[in-house]
């Protein structure tokens, strides 16, 4: 069965430090990856995608990026952060390729960062 | 753009009752999807329940059942016989050339 991890689980990194989010899934081959960003109390943000090993799509512009240097592992990452960067970040995977954006996406445990 | 809009922000229902969450999506996608995740207060989104554009029947997942209306745009999920445990905010998503976007979501509270 498929399984998803992500670390750490919480964070807290003072404004201006950098970030790197990891995400890794294991029992599939070459699955769509994706970053989601939750606010306190709020739904959740897409920023970035990825269906392929160097393929990432940004959905929101920002100070995040992301990477994809294996086919199940996707890392987010910022060189300096900012106050607004604070959130609950979540990885999640699907099925390969663009025609599986219907497919169902399942969730990682998410990791809670505070910058302050 | 996908949009998906969530009415209630907040609802009760009593424990072994039924409850319908509201969920209504604008799209202009031949074919997309359309979810339901739970959220308890852990953080982990928990997928629920499926329907496709094209499933000529509603979807059902044990006591979640999805209410799909698609000439009004509209696919609300059903709970039926509500547990304690069901309480957790609940959040409607469409897919289709685009990936998942995301309602404002409905906390949901069971009372005993």
């Amino acid at each position: 069965s498929q399984t998803i991890h992500q670390w750490p689980a919480t964070l807290v990194q003072p404004v201006g430090s950098p970030l790197s989010l990891e995400c890794t899934v294991e029992g599939t081959s070459n699955p769509n990856l994706y970053w989601y960003r939750q606010a306190a109390g709020r739904g959740l943000q897409l920023l970035f995608y990825s269906v392929g090993i160097g393929q990432i799509s940004s959905e929101v512009p920002q100070n995040l990026s992301a990477s994809r240097p294996q086919d199940r592992q996707f890392i987010l990452s910022s060189k300096k952060l900012l106050l607004s960067d604070s959130g609950f970040y979540l990885c999640a995977w699907s099925g390969a390729g663009r025609m599986a954006f219907t497919d169902t996406q399942y969730f990682g445990p998410g990791t809670r960062l505070t910058v302050l | 753009a996908q949009k998906i809009t969530q009415t209630q922000p907040g609802m009760f229902v009593q424990e072994k009752e039924a409850v319908t969450l509201d969920c209504t999506y604008d799209t202009s996608d031949p074919s997309y999807g359309l979810f339901w995740y739970k959220q308890p207060s852990s953080g982990e989104m928990i997928f629920l329940i499926y329907q496709g554009s094209y499933d000529q029947q509603n979807a059902t997942e044990g006591r979640y059942s999805l209410n799909f209306q698609k000439a009004r745009k509209s696919a609300n999920l059903v709970i039926s016989a509500s547990q304690l445990g069901d309480s957790a905010m609940y959040f409607c998503a469409h897919s289709g050339n685009t990936p998942l976007v995301f309602g404002k979501g409905t906390r949901l509270s069971v009372i005993a």
